[in-house]
């Protein structure tokens, strides 16, 4: 079974310059997560989205981030403009669901701001 | 709002030893789910172990074991038979069931000396 990709693995931007993150889930998995987690910390959960509609977003700061989960499959978040706080790594997971146990997380993509 | 602490920083064991990694938590549910997980430097998040709180039996994985105080609150994480492999950052996390969202600790960063 493939894991969960993510791309890029690094990037580095400068501040109040946009950048966009991808995640492919696992096939079949109907719950998606996008979690951000800065060094020092654990992950902290940005949004949920139940098949492509959203579940939770309630620490998402919507000023400068977004996400969408087109035909409940990819996702994309995306930052616009980004600040040197958002410096992290952000991780996607998918699972099959609420009440289902599988939980996959992808290697994350590195984002340095400077 | 449910939250995870980890007291330890960082921790250092020596090879084949024993070593005990620290969790507390904060929920007013009955029902839930504890996890650890761990992250090596590719950053991909692992799971170790996972408990349920209607279970009293402590959960076992191989050399990895659990200690589950629900009462108090504790969830603490027993490492047997310590192997180099073993050195990464764990992270303690809740659920309110399985395929939801997470709320993690700030991790621990195990050490294993050869």
């Amino acid at each position: 079974e493939a894991g969960v990709a993510q791309s890029p693995r690094y990037k580095i931007i400068e501040k109040r310059q946009s950048v966009a993150f991808w995640c492919n889930p696992i096939s079949g998995h109907a719950t998606l997560y996008w979690y951000q987690q800065i060094l020092g910390q654990g992950p902290k959960l940005l949004i949920q989205f139940q098949n492509n509609g959203v579940v939770d977003d309630s620490q998402l700061p919507k000023d400068r981030f977004s996400a969408e989960r087109l035909k409940g499959v990819d996702s994309t978040l995306k930052i616009q403009p980004a600040k040197l706080e958002d410096s992290a790594v952000y991780l996607c997971a998918s699972s099959l669901g609420r009440g289902h146990y599988g939980y996959t997380f992808g290697s994350g993509t590195r984002l340095t701001v400077v | 709002a449910q939250t995870v602490t980890q007291s330890q920083p960082e921790m250092s064991v020596q090879e084949a030893e024993t070593v005990t990694l620290s969790c507390t938590y904060d929920t007013s549910e009955s029902d839930y789910y504890l996890f650890w997980y761990k992250q090596p430097p590719s950053r991909q998040m692992i799971l170790v172990i996972r408990q349920e709180a209607y279970k009293q039996q402590n959960a076992t994985e191989n050399r990895f074991s659990v200690n589950f105080q629900k009462a108090a609150k504790s969830f603490s994480l027993k490492i047997s038979d310590s192997q180099l492999g073993d050195a990464a950052m764990y992270f303690c996390a809740y659920g309110m069931e399985y395929g939801n969202k997470l709320v993690f600790g700030a991790g621990t960063i195990l050490r294993v000396k050869s």
